[in-house]
């Protein structure tokens, strides 16, 4: 079956622009995650969807980060006025519940 | 949130060697995880460890919880080219936490093998 997708896979923005990045979760999947890695880091927790709860906002780095799930799908990570500090490669995952956590391949954001 | 120390931050070895990685924390984990991540994609999960003194193989890979509860150890046997790649040891975010939920990561062992 299909495992999680993003889109796009690369993104090159002016500083100042908003991005939104898209995520297609696995089908069934209640949870859905996302992170951001940065240069030669580990994973950095953004936010987090589970069913019908409100999502766990507590990683977001500031106002300018949003993200929504719509229909308990596909979720959009929103970054407004971008800065080159947001440069990273952005993850998304789901899992049944809270279980294994199964990663999409990224998005890799460059802010010039 | 809980900060994990991934150590040795590189290794470059030969094709056949044994290698062995490991993470620590200030704090006590309920749950242990090691992932690997190849160029260009997300991390796939490999070993998950949920008791003290745990020890898990999957092939070559065997991982343990360790009995403090604050370290864990990743080891790879007879390596081999695709072995090459990011592992990275995680475990959840918030103290106390057992569940998979939003995970805290290391920075990460970059293993290159040798032909």
């Amino acid at each position: 079956g299909a495992g999680v997708s993003q889109s796009p896979s690369n993104k090159v923005t002016e500083k100042g622009k908003d991005v939104e990045l898209r995520c297609d979760p696995i089908s069934g999947h209640t949870a859905l995650y996302w992170y951001r890695q940065s240069l030669g880091q580990g994973l950095e927790f953004l936010i987090y969807f589970q069913g019908n709860s409100a999502p766990d906002k507590s990683g977001l780095p500031s106002d300018r980060f949003s993200a929504e799930r719509t229909g308990g799908s596909v979720s959009t990570l929103t970054i407004q006025r971008t800065q080159q500090e947001d440069s990273a490669v952005y993850l998304c995952a789901s899992s049944l519940f809270s279980r294994e956590q199964y990663f999409g391949p990224g998005t890799r954001l460059t802010v010039t | 949130g809980q900060q994990l120390n991934q150590s040795p931050q590189s290794m470059f070895i030969q094709e056949g060697e044994d290698v062995s990685m490991n993470c620590t924390s200030s704090s006590i984990f309920n749950t242990w995880l090691w992932y690997k991540q190849d160029p260009g994609e997300g991390p796939v999960l490999l070993i998950a460890l949920y008791k003290a003194g745990e020890l898990t193989s999957n092939g070559r890979l065997t991982a343990q919880f360790g009995i403090t509860r604050k370290d864990s150890f990743l080891n790879i046997s007879a390596s081999i080219p695709s072995d090459v790649g990011i592992y990275f040891c995680a475990g959840p975010l918030n103290a106390g936490g057992t569940s998979y939920g939003k995970l805290t990561f290391g920075q990460g062992t970059i293993l290159t093998v040798h032909p």
